[in-house]
């Protein structure tokens, strides 16, 4: 079984503190999302590396950064956490490759980080 | 511009009804994926299906199935006997081929409560 894990389940920030989230997968899969999610918008992609030390914007970058070191493991960074960025972050992997099979994206159980 | 609406944000059924949740999805290409996705209270998005979007055949795993119409630009999920396991929220997405999944767009989500 695929599995993603995710370094916290809560966290609760301060405004203006740098905020770590971390992401493993352990089924050498190529590619690396983060998400976040609020209610009525679904899923959002922040930011995606589909090799090690690739990344690329998603669709809302801005505030957050991140770094694929290792091919397992995928960070996001909050550089300086505001309130609107209360949420709640999935990370995802999938294998990569030209088979259907490998778009399906595996997700982590979630970080739901708190802003105040 | 791809895009997933699922017009139910909340169903409540009792157990043992029947439940559909509709996806309606927007895409120019003509290859594409479909996707569901559950995600229980714990947090986790659970994979439960992929569609080509040259395969219109319709899917059933249990008590689960499947209703993909191209025609209508429709990817239906029904449950078949609901029980009370089956609360979660349910994600529809849409990937465009080819791609590692950076465009992967989810629906909103709809919320279902199977009450006993």
């Amino acid at each position: 079984d695929v599995k993603v894990t995710q370094s916290s389940r809560y966290l609760v920030k301060r405004t203006g503190e740098k905020v770590f989230l971390e992401c493993v997968q352990d089924m050498d899969h190529e590619n690396m999302f983060w998400y976040r999610q609020d209610p009525g918008l679904g899923l959002r992609l922040i930011y995606f590396s589909y090799d090690v030390k690739m990344k690329e914007k998603g669709d809302i970058p801005e505030g957050y950064s991140v770094s694929r070191e290792k091919k397992e493991r995928f960070s996001l960074i909050l550089e300086s956490a505001s309130t609107n960025q209360t949420s709640m972050y999935l990370c995802a992997s999938s294998p990569g490759g030209p088979e259907p099979s490998q778009e399906t994206q595996y997700f982590g159980p979630g970080t739901r980080l708190l802003v105040l | 511009a791809q895009k997933v609406t699922q017009a139910q944000t909340e169903i409540s059924v009792v157990e043992k009804e029947d439940v559909t949740l509709d996806c309606v999805y927007e895409t120019r290409d003509t290859t594409y994926y479909l996707f569901w996705y559950k995600q229980p209270p714990s947090g986790e998005l659970v994979f439960l299906i992929r569609r080509n979007s040259f395969d219109e055949q319709n899917e059933i795993s249990g008590r689960y199935s499947w209703n993909f119409q191209k025609s209508t630009s429709s990817f239906n999920f029904t449950i078949t006997a609901s029980q009370v396991v089956d609360s979660a929220v349910y994600f529809c997405a849409l990937s465009e081929f080819p791609g590692v999944g950076a465009d992967m767009r989810f629906g909103a989500g709809t919320r279902l409560t199977v009450k006993p």
